[in-house]
């Protein structure tokens, strides 16, 4: 999983504000995750991307937006209609075939 | 789509004693169910995994079983050590996927404590 990386560590967002956390990985997985994660809830699944130019939402998509251009890219957008996005993020890749999922070192998301 | 529970929320144990893990899933069509552990401000790593056609999987001190009839597979961890304090969560396939292809539905996670 050292080859997932994420960014910002640390992220403030304005109330209004759309923000993009950044997911990039370089082990050539083809599939690619983001969950989130609150205090005792566990890890929820936003978004998920199998191959390039296609994703699905996951059980919490409302206020988030993806793209997947390229197979090594997964960036999400925070948009305004978040109404509670202060959580860690979690980006995750799966090579297809195999089951097993690796996680970026995550973004905090906090609101200002 | 699946449900996965875990139980304990805390499990305090003394160090060298050891500490059991219970996960409850609902979609009889999965078939590979992970353990992560993960430490404060950390990623999630994957300590062991199991599939569906074995019903004990074992790795070193960490061992993991599988009942499929009864939906429900449990985290071992003998002779504990103060660097197995940690949150451990438990996972399965969510969405029908069977293998998890489609995203992991995970529990709410167990805070694992090691007493001296």
């Amino acid at each position: 999983d050292g080859g997932i990386t994420q960014s910002p560590k640390y992220l403030f967002r304005k109330e209004g504000q759309n923000v993009t956390l950044s997911c990039e990985q370089n082990l050539n997985h083809d599939a690619m995750y983001w969950y989130r994660q609150d205090p005792g809830q566990g890890l929820r699944l936003i978004y998920y991307s199998q191959i390039v130019n296609d994703f699905q939402k996951g059980d919490i998509a409302e206020g988030y937006s993806v793209s997947r251009e390229k197979k090594e890219s997964f960036p999400l957008t925070v948009t305004s209609a978040q109404k509670n996005p202060t959580a860690f993020y979690l980006c995750a890749s799966r090579v297809r075939g195999r089951e097993t999922q690796y996680f970026g070192p995550g973004t905090r998301l906090l609101v200002l | 789509g699946e449900n996965v529970e875990q139980h304990p929320s805390t499990l305090s144990v003394q160090e060298g004693d050891s500490a059991v893990i219970k996960c409850t899933y609902s979609d009889s069509a999965s078939n590979y169910f992970p353990w992560y552990k993960q430490e404060l401000g950390k990623r999630p790593q994957l300590i062991i995994d199991i599939r569906s056609n074995v019903g004990e999987k074992k790795d070193q001190r960490i061992a993991v079983t599988l009942n499929k009839t009864a939906k429900h597979f449990s985290l071992h961890i003998t002779e504990t050590q103060p660097e197995d304090s940690a949150v451990y969560f438990c996972a399965a396939p969510g969405r029908g996927s069977g293998g998890g292809a489609d995203g992991l539905t995970f529990g709410k996670g167990t805070h694992l404590i090691i007493q001296p």
